[in-house]
């Protein structure tokens, strides 16, 4: 168990709809990091917060976007669900600093019908 | 742009066998982090074990090590007595002191360990 929680493990919903993905890290962490897992892009970044502020972006679609609240959790809106949007989505955190290793929730799967 | 390349998409290995796993990057960093995740059937993504670029000896986790070649960006790992939990995906990735500080995957691969 890495100490990261995330919810919903499964969830599965319809094109068009709306879904938040939610993130808990680790005890000290700062930073929460978001990566999709898909069959055909692998693993990608997403995007970054650290301590409430965004701090980088991958590749993360317009209709995805992202948060991180004061008390460090995060969650993941995805809008105008596609069907290539059924990924296996995760977060990690770590304190912030490169040095430091990212830590792995057990993830979120999306299928989109 | 970073990239990382994992060449064997499926290897497999004989119980208690030792097999290596290659990984080779690209960066003009001279800074920076690699690691190896593995990734079982249940998805979790699980560190298997990290090294620092700015290090020369190569990292070692009980049966499993690494053999980092800085001037070639190669990083592979090497899995010794292999047992059954060993079957997994392994994902090698690297970051940097950059400004961004994800994890850059290469895409794996499929590793079965036989009876």
């Amino acid at each position: 168990d890495s100490g990261v929680t995330q919810t919903p493990k499964h969830l599965i919903t319809a094109t068009g709809q709306r879904v938040t993905l939610r993130c808990s890290p680790r005890s000290g962490d700062l930073s929460v990091y978001w990566y999709q897992q898909s069959l055909d892009q692998g693993l990608q970044f997403l995007i970054q917060y650290y301590n409430g502020e965004e701090r980088a972006k991958g590749n993360i679609l317009e209709r995805f976007s992202a948060q991180q609240f004061p008390d460090l959790h995060s969650e993941l809106n995805l809008s105008s669900l596609e069907l290539g949007d059924s990924a296996l989505y995760f977060c990690a955190s770590n304190k912030g600093t490169v040095q430091e290793t990212q830590y792995f929730g057990p993830g979120t799967r999306l299928l989109v019908l | 742009a970073q990239t990382v390349t994992q060449s064997q998409p499926e290897m497999s290995v004989q119980e208690a066998e030792t097999v290596t796993l290659s990984c080779t990057y690209d960066t003009s960093e001279s800074d920076y982090y690699l690691f190896w995740y593995k990734q079982p059937p249940s998805r979790q993504m699980i560190l298997v074990i990290r090294q620092e670029a700015y290090k020369q000896q190569n990292a070692t986790e009980n049966r499993f090590s690494v053999n980092f070649q800085k001037a070639a960006k190669s990083f592979s790992l090497k899995i010794s007595d292999s047992q059954l939990g060993d079957a997994a995906m392994y994902f090698c990735a690297y970051n940097d002191r950059g400004s961004a500080r994800q994890l850059t995957f290469g895409s794996g691969t499929q590793l079965t360990v036989l009876p």
